[in-house]
């Protein structure tokens, strides 16, 4: 079965320092989302990206996130400059329609400390 | 804005007894209602989801969920639970007019042998 995958499972990084989370989505997949859970918390979405450029981003996603989608199978997301409260889990999701009757596939998540 | 709300933190059932998972939402217009399980170490995965015609929903595991408009409910449920459902689960919801998902906090569901 095919399944949204995650790299590293693990980051640690210094504040201030830049990280890029990577994904692979499911390949015949052509929106991409990225969602984050601060432990403890709920999960929270980031952003949307569909044709090559963001459609929806949340208030969280500010000028220190960005995304891309490099080649035709990954798809980043970078944080330029890392701040304490970026810890997180951070997920990967994508789904074959725009609609929001359809379902979203999550990768297993990047666990990122900024120490 | 449409939300979910689960209001327990912790469903604890002994192995072999019905499960329930609660979730109220709050939306405009018809609902679209998911419900996602976290194993631990793992990503979210879907289990079923409400869009519209039966209220009762059959998904994967043997979990069904139940859409109840009149108390705004869809409580996911199993008839026997077993040890491997212990795991974290979450209700969610498109946002209207697009498909950002905004998720209940979450449920840690332990079953006990």
């Amino acid at each position: 079965e095919p399944e949204v995958t995650q790299t590293p499972s693990h980051q640690v990084t210094q504040m201030g320092q830049e990280v890029i989370l990577r994904c692979v989505p499911i390949s015949n997949h052509l929106y991409f989302y990225w969602y984050r859970q601060i432990l403890g918390q709920k999960v929270e979405f980031l952003v949307s990206f569909y044709n090559n450029e963001i459609s929806e981003k949340s208030e969280i996603f500010d000028d220190q996130f960005s995304v891309e989608r490099p080649d035709g199978s990954n798809f980043t997301l970078k944080i330029r400059s890392t701040k304490l409260e970026d810890s997180a889990m951070y997920f990967c999701a994508s789904s074959g329609l725009a609609s929001e009757n359809n379902e979203q596939f999550f990768g297993p998540g990047t666990r990122l400390t900024v120490l | 804005a449409q939300s979910v709300a689960q209001p327990e933190d912790q469903v604890n059932v002994a192995e072999g007894n019905p499960l329930t998972v609660k979730c109220t939402y709050s939306v405009s217009g018809n609902p679209y209602l998911f419900w996602y399980v976290q194993y631990p170490n793992r990503g979210l995965q879907f289990l079923l989801k409400y869009i519209t015609g039966d209220n009762l929903v059959k998904g994967s595991y043997g979990f069904e969920a139940e859409f109840n408009k009149s108390q705004t409910s869809f409580h996911l449920k199993k008839p026997s639970a077993l040890v491997s459902d212990s795991a974290l689960y979450f209700c969610a919801v498109p946002s209207y007019g697009n498909n950002r998902l905004a998720f209940g906090k979450g449920n840690q569901v332990v079953v006990i042998p």
